[in-house]
């Protein structure tokens, strides 16, 4: 089955204790991407990929880092979180073509709270 | 990348048609649009793309005008399985993705 996977789907932690929270597809897509998701403000980029070892910042990339050692997987690592990091987070992949990029397939989501 | 701008909210009831206007007035010639649909607690589930003209497939249909600076996403027939978060997402051509803000449709009975 098609699927991209999180990991954890909760996660409570304290400030400034690193973490990372792990993305993997089975659907050998190029372009993987992070998204928060907070009331009121929809969904936001944090990072994306077009491919491996290809990774550029999107809207809010401030106390985030990515990695894309592998084709299959794109970790999200809060090197010392904040309160603010608070939130619902979402991984996603697609084909990196022109029109293909927006078909994105999503995880089932990461809540993370930070204390 | 084009900014797009839809509704907050929009209110239905069962067996009418729903559509959703969403604006995009600074879109890319290679820019796709494509509609998302989102249920509480799971990630946004891809529902219609298209370029220009009408898309039309089993779930909505897709209307684009000529000059391209909004699409409507149209719900036949909405049940109550369809109240949920629908996202307006116009892109593709670099490498940045940028969501709209999401419009709530609450259908009732």
């Amino acid at each position: 089955e098609a699927q991209v996977t999180q990991n954890p789907r909760y996660l409570i932690t304290v400030t400034g204790k690193k973490l990372t929270v792990t993305c993997s597809q089975n659907m050998n897509h190029e372009y993987m991407s992070w998204y928060r998701q907070d009331p009121g403000l929809g969904l936001r980029q944090i990072y994306y990929s077009m491919n491996v070892e290809v990774t550029d910042k999107g809207d809010v990339p401030e106390g985030y880092k990515v990695s894309r050692k592998e084709k299959r997987n794109f970790p999200l690592i809060l090197e010392s979180p904040s309160p603010n990091q608070t939130s619902l987070y979402f991984c996603a992949s697609s084909r990196y073509r022109t029109g293909d990029k927006n078909i994105q397939y999503f995880g089932a989501g990461t809540r993370l709270s930070v204390l | 990348l084009a900014k797009t701008t839809q509704p907050i909210s929009m209110d239905s009831y069962e067996g009418q048609e729903v559509n959703i206007t969403c604006s995009h007035n600074n879109i890319a010639t290679n820019d796709y649009i494509t509609w998302y649909q989102q249920f509480p607690s799971q990630g946004p589930r891809f529902i219609i793309q298209g370029y220009k003209t009408k898309v039309t497939n089993e779930v909505a249909s897709l209307f684009i005008p000529a000059d391209r600076k909004s699409s409507t996403l149209s719900l036949p027939r909405v049940s109550l399985s369809d109240t949920a978060v629908y996202y307006c997402l116009v892109g593709g051509s670099w490498g940045k993705l940028q969501f709209g803000a999401g419009t709530q449709v609450v259908v009732t009975p």
